[in-house]
Parts: structure tokens; C-alpha cells; sequence
């Protein structure tokens, strides 16, 4: 019954690889987000979507593309990963975005790029 | 005591202590703050929020103190317990439009039994 979960938990690559990390919400939001926590632990929002579309991109390198099939999914997928990609990826949502209320958050990914 | 870490201000206590964690937000547009606490590998869990109407807000052990003079926000917890460790973050934004949630640098809370 968890809220947002997000997969995999732990990501360990080589650089120049690609990958996704995937995220589900089974709360009926409205809107879903991505932040990037850097390792002094400030959190960083990437991108957000609101019902499928894309509402917020935070100058985010290029080859971060999110893709939301539905409300309640957003994934995320990196091109040719860089050793500076490497951070704590975190899934969020939020009942709507236009009244911002609170967010919950998914249990994170951690990316290492090698 | 308080002090500033090479990474992440920590706040050391005693189990039984009272807690106050600081925060100045930096936007006067903002109308809306939250508080956030993060335990080691997990997401930042929702604790407390307050809107700029008020001044204070009471939950269960925690109270938030908002001073919009001079743009600061804190969070007490009282009889803080081992379980209370973790990282908080202050957040901020304006409830109405596209504004994003703007999170603070975070401070490491630790409690000695």
C-alpha cells in the first residue's frame, strides 16, 4: 500500500550509459515531480508533471527526459550518464499544482555512475 | 549545542531535550511552508505546515513558529527521542500557480539516548 514507490531503489552504472528509474503513485494525485538530492543533501526539483503534461523544467540537462504514460506514472531516463549524475533521485506527488500542498515523497534512488 | 558541519548544520541533543531547528526562508512572496523530515534512506516525510496567515501551529510534539518580519521559520519538537534523528528541511512556496517547492539546506538533528 505504498503511496509513491519508485524502482530501483539502488542504480550502480557505467558512464555513458542509459537508464530509467520508474515511478508509480497510487494516491489519485494530480501532479507528479522529480528531485535530485546532491550528496550535501540539498534537494533540487527537476521536473514536474500535471496530468500527463509537463509544467516545470527546471534547466535540467537534456538528457534527462521524463515520460508520464499516466497520471500516475512519471519515469525518468538518462542518456550517456556522467560521473556528476550521480546523486539521490527522488519521486513526489501532490493532489494538484496549481494550490501546491503538500508533497509525499517516494523512498528514493540512489544513482552512481562509475 | 549547534553547529555548523562541514556539510549539513547539526543539532546535537539529549533524549528528553527540547528541540528547535531554524530556518530562514528567502522569498517574501512565499505564502506557504512546510516542514520535511528525512531519515536515513527514505524520502522526506511531511511533518508540519503553516500558512503566512499564522504565526504558529501545534501538532503532536512539534510546533512551527513562523516570523514573516524577518522571514524565519522553526520547528520545535518536544521530549525529543532517539526516533526524532534525522534531516529537516524547511520548505517553501506560494499556494497559488506554478511555484515550486523550494527546499532548504537541512539540518541534522541527533539524539543520544
Amino acid at each position: 500500500d505504498t503511496a509513491v514507490s519508485q524502482t530501483p531503489k539502488y542504480l550502480v552504472t557505467q558512464m555513458g550509459n542509459d537508464k530509467s528509474i520508474k515511478c508509480e503513485q497510487n494516491l489519485g494525485h494530480d501532479t507528479m515531480y522529480w528531485y535530485k538530492q546532491d550528496s550535501k543533501k540539498f534537494l533540487k526539483i527537476m521536473f514536474s508533471y500535471n496530468n500527463k503534461e509537463l509544467i516545470i523544467n527546471e534547466t535540467v540537462p537534456n538528457r534527462f527526459s521524463p515520460k508520464s504514460p499516466d497520471k500516475a506514472h512519471l519515469n525518468l531516463h538518462i542518456n550517456s550518464l556522467e560521473l556528476g549524475d550521480s546523486a539521490v533521485y527522488f519521486c513526489a506527488s501532490s493532489q494538484d499544482s496549481t494550490t501546491n500542498e503538500k508533497l509525499f515523497f517516494g523512498s528514493g534512488t540512489q544513482l552512481s555512475v562509475l | 549545542g549547534e553547529s555548523v558541519g562541514l556539510h549539513l548544520p547539526t543539532l546535537s541533543v539529549q533524549e528528553g531535550d527540547n528541540s528547535i531547528i531554524n530556518c530562514a526562508y528567502s522569498n517574501s512572496a512565499s505564502d506557504y511552508f512546510i516542514w520535511y523530515k528525512q531519515e536515513s534512506g527514505k524520502g522526506p516525510q511531511f511533518i508540519i505546515d503553516i500558512r503566512s496567515n499564522m504565526d504558529k501551529r501545534q501538532g503532536q510534539r512539534v510546533t512551527v513558529l513562523l516570523n514573516k518580519t524577518v522571514k524565519h521559520l522553526s520547528l520545535q519538537i518536544a521530549a525529543t527521542q532517539p526516533g526524532d534523528s534525522a534531516v529537516y528541511f524547511c520548505a517553501e512556496t506560494a499556494l497559488s500557480g506554478y511555484s515550486t517547492l523550494t527546499f532548504g539546506k537541512g539540518t541534522m538533528l541527533l539524539v543520544s539516548p
